[in-house]
């Protein structure tokens, strides 16, 4: 299976700032990578698919980047409804996997 | 709307099976695959694997494979996620979601069913 990795595992930033988090595939993946949004107690909400679309109505200050084994998804002012865990994805494999999550929370 | 609803928690001993179902409605059943993930208490999102609802093709996590079957029954919109041979750590909340075709994510998801495993 296609192993991923994600960091940091956790950050404190403040509202406004830029926030960058790192996903990388142990093989390559092109650009089948997909990043999502869990809140506590919620399922996971879609942000971006296929490594850099945007899905039907998140906020544009989300973005992604990348393609083959490195991809990043960047939050470029954080607003206090993304205090949340982040989470990567790869459907390259017909066996998905996820990332262990990048928990964001208030500094 | 587009939703998936799933159906209520399950409380079940090692040993037992637990199937949770998953009823979808607002779209076309049958032009998307519905993905199983879980979530242990305090922990990441596992996926368990998928189905395709327009015929029936499976793909399951390596660990998982021969304990898990997901079928659906297109007549009614549901797709079902059978886990035998629970343990301990199956404790967990169980997601089914919509698989967009082409790996481009999953875009609507249930809310969740827990499956608590106890003696």
């Amino acid at each position: 299976d296609i192993q991923m990795t994600q960091s940091p595992s956790s950050l404190s930033a403040s509202v406004g700032d830029r926030v960058t988090i790192t996903c990388r595939a142990s093989q390559s993946i092109s650009s089948y990578l997909n990043w999502y949004q869990q809140k506590p107690g919620k399922a996971p909400k879609l942000l971006i698919y296929a490594a850099s679309s945007l899905q039907s109505g998140v906020p544009s200050r989300f973005s992604g980047s990348g393609s083959g084994t490195d991809f990043t998804l960047t939050i470029s002012s954080l607003q206090p409804e993304d205090f949340a865990t982040y989470y990567c994805q790869q459907s390259y494999s017909t066996r998905f996997t996820f990332g262990p999550g990048t928990k964001v929370d208030i500094k | 709307q587009v939703q998936l609803v799933q159906s209520g928690a399950e409380v079940k001993k090692p040993g037992a099976s637990v199937k949770v179902s998953c009823k979808a409605s607002g779209y076309t059943f049958t032009s998307y695959g519905i993905s199983w993930v879980r979530q242990a208490p305090g922990q990441g999102l596992e996926w368990m694997g998928w189905i395709s609802a327009y015929n029936g093709n499976t793909n399951y996590a390596q660990k998982l494979q021969g304990r898990v079957t997901m079928t659906t029954d297109t007549s009614t919109s549901t797709a079902y996620m059978e886990l035998r041979s629970l343990r301990s750590d199956d404790t967990a909340v169980y997601y089914c979601a919509r698989s967009i075709p082409g790996g481009n994510g999953m875009d609507v998801w249930g809310q969740g069913t827990t499956v608590t495993v106890s003696s």
